[in-house]
């Protein structure tokens, strides 16, 4: 199975911030990764798949690079709402995710 | 919009098994692919397994080949997680999950979520 790692684990960060999420992964896996927040007690929300594309009614501060093993989140200009656990998932055969990053307020 | 209702909390003894349901609506139950994602307290999300009905054909994440069954029942579009020999490591929260495709057959990512089922494992 494709491991993904997440770096870092944690950031705090203050609203207005720019924050960068990376996402390795164990062995190629294409340009086949969505993003994801969850907050508390919530479920997973999906905000970008095929590594770059921004799932609707996603806000557009939200965006995603990367192809082969190396990815990034960037969130721009953070507002309260972002403060979350981001993870990323390969969306290659047998899906798994990555450990996640908290983002918390500075 | 698609909505997946789950039923409620289980507490299980070791070794014993639990089944967990979870009703579709809004989609088009035949053809959407429903998965089970499960999350152990503090950990990332694990993909288990998942089923498009249509097709009758499920597939399974490695690690719980021979222990986990997923059925659908279309009269009712719900979909079911039977997972037996249960371990205190199986304590999680379980969520079903729409599945968009993209590498057939296991590949994809989840667009749409259940609100999650708490399976506690305890003597």
């Amino acid at each position: 199975d494709i491991q993904m790692t997440q770096s870092p684990s944690s950031v705090s960060a203050s609203v207005g911030d720019r924050v960068t999420i990376t996402c390795r992964a164990s062995q190629s896996t294409s340009t086949w990764l969505a993003w994801y927040q969850q907050k508390p007690g919530k479920a997973p929300k999906v905000l970008i798949y095929d590594a770059s594309s921004l799932q609707n009614g996603v806000p557009s501060r939200f965006s995603g690079s990367g192809s082969g093993t190396d990815f990034t989140l960037t969130i721009s200009n953070l507002q309260p709402e972002d403060f979350a656990t981001y993870y990323c998932q390969h969306t290659n055969s047998f899906p798994t995710f990555g450990g996640g990053t908290k983002v918390e307020i500075k | 919009q698609v909505q997946l209702v789950q039923s409620g909390a289980e507490v299980k003894k070791p070794g014993s098994s639990v089944r967990v349901s979870c009703k579709a609506s809004g989609g088009t139950f035949r053809t959407d692919a429903l998965t089970w994602v499960r999350q152990a307290p503090g950990q990332g999300p694990e993909w288990m397994g998942g089923i498009i009905p249509m097709f009758g054909v499920t597939n399974y994440a490695h690690r719980f080949q021979g222990r986990l069954t997923i059925t659908a029942d279309e009269s009712t579009n719900t979909v079911y997680m039977e997972l037996r020999r249960l371990g205190s490591e199986d304590t999680a929260i379980y969520y079903c999950a729409r599945g968009v495709v993209t590498v057939p057959p296991v590949g994809g990512y989840f667009d749409f979520w259940g609100q999650g089922t708490l399976v506690t494992v305890s003597s």
